[in-house]
C-alpha cells in the first residue's frame, strides 16, 4: 500500500514559470486537501474536495489551481509564481468519515521560487 | 475563529518525560489529535482523543483532555532522541475541516 505519493520531492522555480504538483493516493478515500506549511504557522489549507469532480478552495486559494477528475489524483497547479509561494507542500487524504484515523500525508514538496 | 495554540519549543534530557500543549477554541470538536513530524518527512498521526474522553493511554503516550478549558496535552514518558520531532495539535471540527496549530518542536538531549 503507497498511501499519499507526492511527487516532485523538491523543485526551484523562476517567478512567473508554471508547474503542477502531483497527488495520488490508493486507499479510496473520499477527501483530499493541499496544505502549505511555512515556519511558524503550521498548515493552511489552499484547496480541498470531498469527491471526485468536486473542489473548494481553503484558507489560502490564490495563485492556486486544483481539478479532481479521479478518486484517486488531486494534482496542484501554481499558475503564475511567486516568491510568496516558496514552501513546503503536503497532500492530505481521508476518509469522508474521518474519526479516529485522521488523515494520511503524503512527504511532501519543498518548493522554491526565485 | 477557529485557532488552534501550542508553544513552538520544548527541551527535555533523554529520559525525562515531555509534556507538549495545546488550546483549541472550537466547542464543537469531535476527535483532537496529535501528529509528529520527522524531518524532511509529512506528517504521521501519532494519537487521537474523542471529545467525549478525558485521558487516552497508549503506551508511552498520555492524551488528556480538559473541555472545559479547551487545553489538550501530550506527555511522552521516558522520552527519547527519536521523539525528536515536531508535533502538531489538531482539531477536527467536521466535514472537510481540521485546523492544525503551528507546532511544537521538541529537541531531546542526550
Amino acid at each position: 500500500n503507497a498511501g499519499v505519493t507526492q511527487t516532485p520531492k523538491f523543485q526551484v522555480l523562476k517567478t512567473g514559470q508554471s508547474m503542477t504538483l502531483q497527488c495520488a493516493q490508493d486507499m479510496n478515500h473520499e477527501y483530499m486537501s493541499w496544505y502549505r506549511q511555512d515556519p511558524g504557522m503550521g498548515l493552511r489549507l489552499i484547496h480541498y474536495s470531498v469527491g471526485a469532480g468536486i473542489t473548494d478552495q481553503g484558507e489560502v486559494p490564490n495563485g492556486y489551481n486544483v481539478s479532481r477528475s479521479t478518486t484517486e489524483d488531486f494534482p496542484l497547479r501554481l499558475l503564475s509564481a511567486a516568491p510568496s509561494q516558496t514552501s513546503v507542500y503536503f497532500c492530505a487524504s481521508s476518509k469522508q468519515d474521518r474519526g479516529q484515523y485522521g488523515y494520511t500525508f503524503g512527504s511532501g514538496t519543498r518548493l522554491t521560487v526565485v | 475563529g477557529e485557532d488552534v495554540e501550542q508553544s513552538l519549543f520544548l527541551s527535555v534530557r533523554e529520559g525525562d518525560s515531555s509534556v507538549i500543549n495545546c488550546t483549541y477554541t472550537d466547542s464543537s470538536s469531535t476527535y483532537l489529535y496529535w501528529y509528529k513530524q520527522e524531518p524532511g518527512a509529512g506528517l504521521q498521526l501519532l494519537t487521537y482523543i474523542f471529545s467525549n474522553m478525558d485521558m487516552k493511554q497508549d503506551q508511552r503516550l498520555t492524551v488528556l483532555l480538559n473541555k472545559k478549558d479547551k487545553h489538550l496535552s501530550l506527555r511522552i514518558a521516558d522520552t527519547q532522541t527519536g521523539d525528536s520531532a515536531i508535533y502538531f495539535c489538531a482539531e477536527d471540527t467536521g466535514g472537510f475541516k481540521t485546523i492544525f496549530g503551528a507546532g511544537t518542536r521538541l529537541f531531546v538531549k542526550a
